[in-house]
């Protein structure tokens, strides 16, 4: 089972700035299968970015995903109030199990 | 428009067996390519997948949870249901459904991208 770990674990910052959040997988990822969800309390993970760099329908363009192989990185360009909140990196197969990362807070400094 | 709900017990005792089962709607597991997963969230802790189930009735397990675990689904009734045995405190959790789906034209897989709000599961006696 492949295993995904997540860095920094929280990352404080001020609106405007840029936020790094990363994502290292135990193995290669086959067809760069990886995805970034945003979760905010009381409600349910929202698909960020799909196949490693890909946004989901509806992401503003300051979201960006990149890496492939086992090192993966979402990268938010300039930060808005809103986009505080959790970040989970899923690695997603054909034949699964599939896996989530143990999620990255980012925070307002 | 895709939605999805999780309904069941808000509270199970110990060793008792969790059925949850979500309702859906916009799509339709008959049609080739759809899948619907379950993932749970304990409070305050991260994301675990549970399972999947696809239009073609292909069923995946979590590792861990694979002996505990049963998916399956009404098409008639946009329905996937998930049973979960021998329930315990550390099972407390929110679980989601959520769709997932495989595009037959390019052969590329996507993650799921519409969740349920979540259901609470709480695991006491």
């Amino acid at each position: 089972e492949i295993v995904l770990t997540q860095s920094p674990g929280t990352l404080s910052l001020s609106p405007g700035e840029r936020a790094t959040l990363s994502c290292r997988a135990s193995q290669s990822l086959s067809s760069s299968y990886l995805a970034w969800y945003q979760q905010k309390p009381g409600q349910a993970p929202r698909l960020l970015i799909y196949g490693a760099s890909s946004r989901a329908t509806g992401i503003p363009d300051r979201f960006s995903g990149s890496g492939s192989g086992t090192d993966f990185t979402l990268t938010i360009s300039r930060l808005e109030p809103e986009d505080f909140a959790v970040y989970y990196c899923q690695q997603y197969v054909a034949s699964p199990p599939d896996t989530f990362g143990q999620g990255a807070k980012l925070e307002i400094k | 428009q895709v939605t999805l709900r999780e309904s069941g017990p808000a509270l199970v005792k110990p060793t008792q067996t969790l059925t949850l089962t979500c309702t859906f709607s916009g799509f339709s597991l008959s049609t080739s390519g759809m899948c619907v997963s379950w993932i749970r969230q304990p409070p305050g802790k991260a994301l675990e997948w549970l399972a999947r189930i696809d239009w073609d009735d292909d069923k995946f397990y979590s590792t861990p949870l694979k002996t505990r675990l049963t998916i399956s689904k009404d098409t008639s009734k946009n329905q996937v249901v998930l049973r979960m045995t021998n329930m315990d405190p550390v099972d407390t959790a929110t679980y989601y459904c959520a769709r997932m789906r495989k595009s037959l034209v390019s052969n590329t897989w996507f993650p799921p991208d519409c969740w349920g709000q979540g259901t609470l599961v709480t695991v006491s006696s």
